[in-house]
């Protein structure tokens, strides 16, 4: 089945410093490539997303690529916030078979950044 | 404002007690699904539905009913809740496409004691 594989956290950082948040899949179809980010005490909301492979996603300074050759879709952005701290989720979703679009997540990384 | 919507936030009950999570969300959407969050584990599918009257299992279904019977609702049940169900609790929705990307409500933290 689908599997998703996040660098374990939590990552503690100083803002300004740069962020890179790996992600690696497996997947028996062609995925598509999400990260979510949840903020405390909040639902996820969608960072960016990639459909095919050397697309790359951003949002907020926040950048990824579809790398299909490494089977990865790493998070970076050059200079955090504070206002960054939450969780942050890789996910894919794959059509056709039996998953319906279902999406298979991560666990999930836990960024703290300090002032 | 297009949102997902979930009641109750939080709630704390116990063994045994019959509950039922509503979600309802205003987009129109045709496929919506529910799913839990558990620390080290990410988010996994509980049940999932195509559209009105047609709903799925997921990955972890057992302990769990859903009904599908408007478009914008889909309550979770549960019929007799277990302690191994404490646990924080997301529906989404997401329009006709199965690589669209889903929409969240803001999540509902269940206590089973």
């Amino acid at each position: 089945g689908d599997s998703v594989t996040q660098m374990e956290g939590p990552v503690t950082l100083s803002e300004e410093a740069f962020l890179t948040i790996n992600c690696t899949y497996t997947a028996t179809g062609y995925p598509s490539l999400f990260w979510y980010v949840q903020y405390p005490g909040e639902g996820l909301q969608l960072l960016l997303k990639a459909t095919k492979a050397d697309d790359k996603g951003s949002n907020k300074g926040f950048e990824a690529t579809y790398r299909k050759e490494t089977t990865s879709f790493h998070l970076e952005k050059g200079s955090v916030q504070v206002s960054d701290s939450a969780v942050y989720f890789c996910a894919l979703t794959t059509a056709g078979g039996t998953s319906y679009g279902k999406l298979t997540f991560g666990q999930g990384t836990i960024l703290t950044v300090h002032p | 404002e297009a949102q997902v919507t979930q009641n109750p936030r939080y709630l704390i009950t116990v063994t045994g007690k019959k509950l039922t999570v509503t979600c309802s969300q205003n987009m129109n959407h045709e496929y919506m699904s529910w799913y839990r969050q558990d620390p080290g584990l990410g988010l996994r599918q509980i049940y999932y539905s195509m559209n009105v009257e047609v709903t799925d299992k997921g990955d972890v279904p057992e302990g769990y009913k859903v009904s599908r019977k408007e478009k914008r609702n889909f309550p979770l049940i549960l019929e007799s809740p277990s302690p191994n169900q404490t646990s924080l609790y997301f529906c989404a929705s997401r329009p006709t496409g199965e690589r669209q990307p889903q929409h969240f409500g803001d999540g509902t933290r269940l206590s089973i004691l």
